[in-house]
């Protein structure tokens, strides 16, 4: 079925590694996107990408980067993880051109960072 | 850029009575809103949007109202189930129809049966 996955589902980490989290979707989407999700907070913006060469900043990028490999794969980095990263993670994709404003999220990753 | 507020941020219904979500938005220019059930454990998942040039829209149960000259929206549960129980997001595009969406910080409803 066509579909976001992303990997890993769950993830421990210590305070000051660093941490790659993979989405990969399936669904054709040109645009891809990673969200945090923290109780209370709702879901936060931390990057999103149009296509392969546009990438762009969120509400709360900072400590985190990303990568587009491909238009179907989209990666998000912690480059040195910190205890307030700790929190659940969500890719998403969507595709305007084909009338899909609604997004299409992946199961979530959850990171603790001790 | 856009901003939503969302309220309320818990609500508790008795099984069978209605449930309302309001949501407000900034930008004008916002012209597509989309509402997420979010259930324990799993991701956010689509169950209903509108468009600016609508004003309601329903699919069984659940509607939605959309005023754009006050810019809010809402979200209608009718004859509420205990499976309704969730946590609630409401979302507006940024930028107009070519932005990302913005969400509301969300409403986690209780159905008691």
């Amino acid at each position: 079925d066509a579909d976001v996955t992303q990997t890993p589902r769950n993830r421990i980490t210590k305070t000051g590694k660093r941490i790659m989290l993979e989405c990969s979707q399936t669904k054709g989407h040109d645009r891809m996107y990673w969200y945090r999700q923290d109780p209370g907070l709702g879901l936060q913006l931390i990057y999103y990408s149009f296509d392969v060469k546009d990438i762009n900043k969120g509400e709360i990028s900072d400590g985190y980067s990303v990568s587009r490999q491909a238009q179907a794969k989209f990666s998000l980095s912690l480059e040195s993880a910190i205890p307030n990263q700790t929190a659940l993670y969500f890719c998403a994709t969507s595709d305007p051109r084909q009338g899909k404003h609604g997004y299409t999220f992946g199961s979530g990753t959850r990171l603790t960072v001790v | 850029g856009e901003n939503v507020e969302q309220h309320p941020s818990t609500l508790s219904v008795q099984e069978g009575d209605s449930a309302v979500i309001k949501c407000t938005y900034s930008d004008s220019a916002s012209n597509y809103f989309p509402w997420y059930k979010q259930e324990l454990g799993k991701r956010p998942q689509l169950i209903i949007d509108i468009r600016s040039n609508v004003g309601e829209k329903k699919d069984q149960r659940i509607a939605v109202t959309l005023n754009k000259t006050a810019k809010h929206f809402s979200l209608h549960i009718t004859e509420t189930q205990p499976e309704d129980s969730a946590v609630y997001f409401c979302a507006a595009i940024n930028g107009g129809s070519q932005g990302n969406l913005i969400f509301g910080k969300g409403t986690k409803l209780s159905v008691k049966p």
